[in-house]
């Protein structure tokens, strides 16, 4: 069965402050690995990383995939307190059939940024 | 505006009852899956719908169903509530074969007292 542990489970920091989210996995056929960000309710999209993309950045957001660890850092440079949130990763295994895209995710990393 | 519709927004439900949860897929999305937050936990996968047809399931007993209907939209019903049936229901959209990119929408509250 798919794996996503996520560390640590919540942080505070104060704006400005650089933060590193880690998540590791286990997943048979690994096909990518996603963050998103869930402030409410409705978690929003941030990344896909693949064997292809291993690295990617949005701004202050950039996350990169450790293949060989089977790991993933999410890193957000010069927090704001709006990017207080709850961070979830996930994983999608390479299934045959094409569209059966099951996501497994972990606890999440509840990030406050204090003013 | 997430393109992703879910209603109702809240509901509150008591033991044995049953509940139907509706979504509204993404324009253009025929794939939609339904997820299971409990407070304090990430999202769990309780199957996928893929052109009407149920294409893969996550661990969740028989009286957890639904249906898509052919504009795509979907339904999730769950029989006989139980007090752990309390939870963030969430219903993403994906355009199938594309990316598992998925569009969630902001999800129903149940609560079952």
């Amino acid at each position: 069965e798919d794996k996503v542990v996520q560390s640590p489970l919540s942080l505070v920091v104060h704006e400005g402050d650089t933060v590193t989210l880690n998540c590791s996995y286990e997943v048979t056929n690994f096909r990518s690995l996603l963050w998103y960000k869930q402030e409410k309710k409705a978690p929003t999209f941030l990344f896909m990383l693949t064997s292809s993309g291993i690295e990617k950045k949005s701004g202050r957001l950039s996350s990169i995939l450790d293949k060989k660890e089977l790991s993933s850092i999410l890193n957000i440079t010069a927090t704001q307190t709006g990017d207080s949130a709850i961070y979830l990763c996930a994983v999608c295994p390479l299934n045959s059939g094409g569209s059966n895209y099951k996501l497994t995710f972990g606890k999440g990393t509840l990030l406050t940024v204090n003013p | 505006e997430t393109g992703v519709t879910q209603s109702p927004t809240h509901l509150i439900k008591t033991r044995g009852q049953q509940v139907t949860l509706r979504c509204s897929s993404q324009s253009g999305h025929n794939t939609v899956s339904w997820y299971q937050q409990a407070l304090g936990q990430g999202p769990q996968f309780i199957f996928q719908y893929y052109r009407e047809e149920e294409n893969g399931r996550g661990n969740f007993p028989p009286r957890f169903s639904g249906l898509q209907f052919p504009n795509y939209s979907s339904e999730l019903n769950v029989n006989a509530l139980e007090l752990d049936d309390s939870a963030l229901y969430l219903c993403a959209s994906s355009p199938g074969s594309v990316r598992p990119g998925y569009t969630f929408g902001s999800g129903t509250r149940l609560t079952v007292v």
